[in-house]
């Protein structure tokens, strides 16, 4: 079975700061992918980042960077100069290949607050 | 593009009663999928069409029944509303396939109170 783990249930971090999500996951499967999504308070799920388990760089989006780390199972998000609009849920996900279509399995989520 | 939409924002319900949420995308995708949002439990699958004309149990199917009507709607039925199904749904997308980006797309949400 797979699964997915996110241990801090909520953060903070100061404008402008650094600040890194941890996400742990669990695979038979040699090939996956994983992504983090983003739920601000209007609760639409918008996608931040997303990595093929096959490859070996860290996926970079902007501001968001993954740390991937495949022998320990570990998939970090890091946010750098974060900013107030990015004050909300984040959650870790991997997606498999089953039936004829991709599944994902979500975490519960780490809760992100930005403070002015 | 729309991307993906889903009708209606808001619903309460009494239990016992029955309602259909609908879910429209506009991406030409293959795939489609209904979630459940709980507080403290990220997004459970309930149901999935892999492509037009099947659908396939998820993570918590119970209670719950789908229509794939065409490529475009997937449409989730309760038949007989409980309190335990008060939650927030969401319909996502993807296009699916071997060796495409499979990148879920997610609508708005709907956030339903069965009392």
């Amino acid at each position: 079975a797979q699964t997915v783990t996110q241990s801090q249930p909520e953060m903070s971090v100061q404008e402008a700061e650094t600040v890194t999500l941890s996400c742990t996951y669990d695979t038979s499967e040699s090939n996956y992918y994983l992504f983090w999504y983003k739920q601000p308070p209007s609760r639409q799920m918008i996608l931040v980042i997303r990595q093929e388990a096959y490859k070996q760089q860290n996926a970079t989006e902007n501001r968001f960077s993954v740390n991937f780390q495949k022998a320990a199972k570990s998939f970090s998000l890091k946010i750098s100069d974060s900013q107030l609009g990015d004050t909300a849920m984040y959650f870790c996900a991997i997606m498999k290949y089953t039936s004829g279509t991709y599944k994902y399995i979500f975490g519960t989520g780490t809760r992100l607050k930005v403070l002015a | 593009n729309a991307g993906v939409t889903q009708t209606p924002k808001f619903q309460v319900l009494k239990t016992g009663q029955s309602m259909t949420l609908q879910c429209a995308q506009d991406m030409n995708h293959n795939s489609m999928y209904w979630y459940r949002q709980d507080p403290g439990m990220g997004l459970r699958l309930i149901y999935y069409s892999a492509s037009e004309g099947t659908t396939d149990k998820g993570e918590v199917p119970n209670g719950y029944n789908v229509s794939r009507l065409n490529k475009r709607e997937f449409s989730l039925r309760l038949e007989s509303a409980a309190p335990s199904q008060t939650s927030v749904y969401f319909c996502a997308s993807s296009p699916s396939g071997a060796g495409g980006h499979n990148t879920q797309y997610f609508g708005p949400g709907t956030r339903l109170t069965v009392l």
